[in-house]
């Protein structure tokens, strides 16, 4: 069974300091990760994925996240926050012998940033 | 190329009515799933639909039903609709023919309200 846990429901940063967005994962079988940004009233953009080939995975808008087997962790960074980069963050997972898409969301953060 | 498109982007019924909401992926993608987002649950799986068959299905009463037509476009069905299924019904459509090694694209959704 796949499962995502989202620390933090809301994280606050100052504007030019480092986001630190964290997720966990269960999962019986090597998994693929993603981080997804939803903005009010949109749908979710896909920021990164994980599908095990780097476990650093670099994605838009200057955001990263790595990888963490032993920790069964896939934190999402960005070393300086932008106005713009105020949202929902949604970590997901999925299992690669699942013949479908099928993603399980983590409740997602809110992130601000103070300018 | 066009995003992934709902029709409508906001819905009122009342309870005990039914409802269909549409979706047409991206050109070219096959897959399409539907995910039922609300604050107290966070997103959620209903169905995804490939080759007009529904390939995955979430855990959700029969009440929930889905189509997917030979140009991949969709359509959910909600009957008899109760208060908890006011919602935001997102749509994301993969390219390929599965395997989750590819990302979802989402459309805005369509805000479902039941009073």
């Amino acid at each position: 069974a796949q499962s995502v846990t989202q620390l933090g429901s809301h994280v606050s940063v100052s504007e030019g300091a480092l986001v630190l967005l964290r997720c966990n994962y269960s999962s019986s079988v090597p998994p693929y990760l993603f981080w997804y940004v939803q903005y009010p009233n949109q749908g979710l953009q896909l920021l990164l994925k994980y599908t095990s080939a780097a476990t650093l995975v670099k994605g838009i808008n200057g955001f990263e996240a790595e990888f963490k087997k032993s920790e069964t962790s896939f934190h999402l960074t960005k070393p300086s926050a932008h106005m713009s980069d105020a949202a929902e963050y949604f970590c997901a997972v999925s299992d690669p012998s699942n013949t479908g898409n099928q993603f399980y969301f983590g409740t997602g953060t809110s992130l601000t940033v103070i300018p | 190329k066009a995003g992934v498109t709902q029709t409508p982007r906001y819905l009122i019924k009342t309870r005990g009515q039914q409802v269909t909401l549409s979706c047409s992926p991206i050109s070219g993608h096959r897959s399409v799933s539907w995910y039922q987002q609300t604050p107290g649950q966070g997103l959620q799986f209903l169905f995804e639909y490939f080759s007009e068959t529904q390939r995955n299905k979430g855990n959700f009463p029969g009440r929930f039903s889905g189509r997917q037509f030979s140009n991949s476009r969709s359509e959910m069905n909600v009957s008899t609709l109760e208060l908890g299924d006011s919602a935001l019904y997102l749509c994301a459509s993969s390219p390929l023919a599965g395997g989750p090694t590819y990302e979802q694209y989402f459309g805005p959704g369509t805000r479902l309200t039941v009073t």
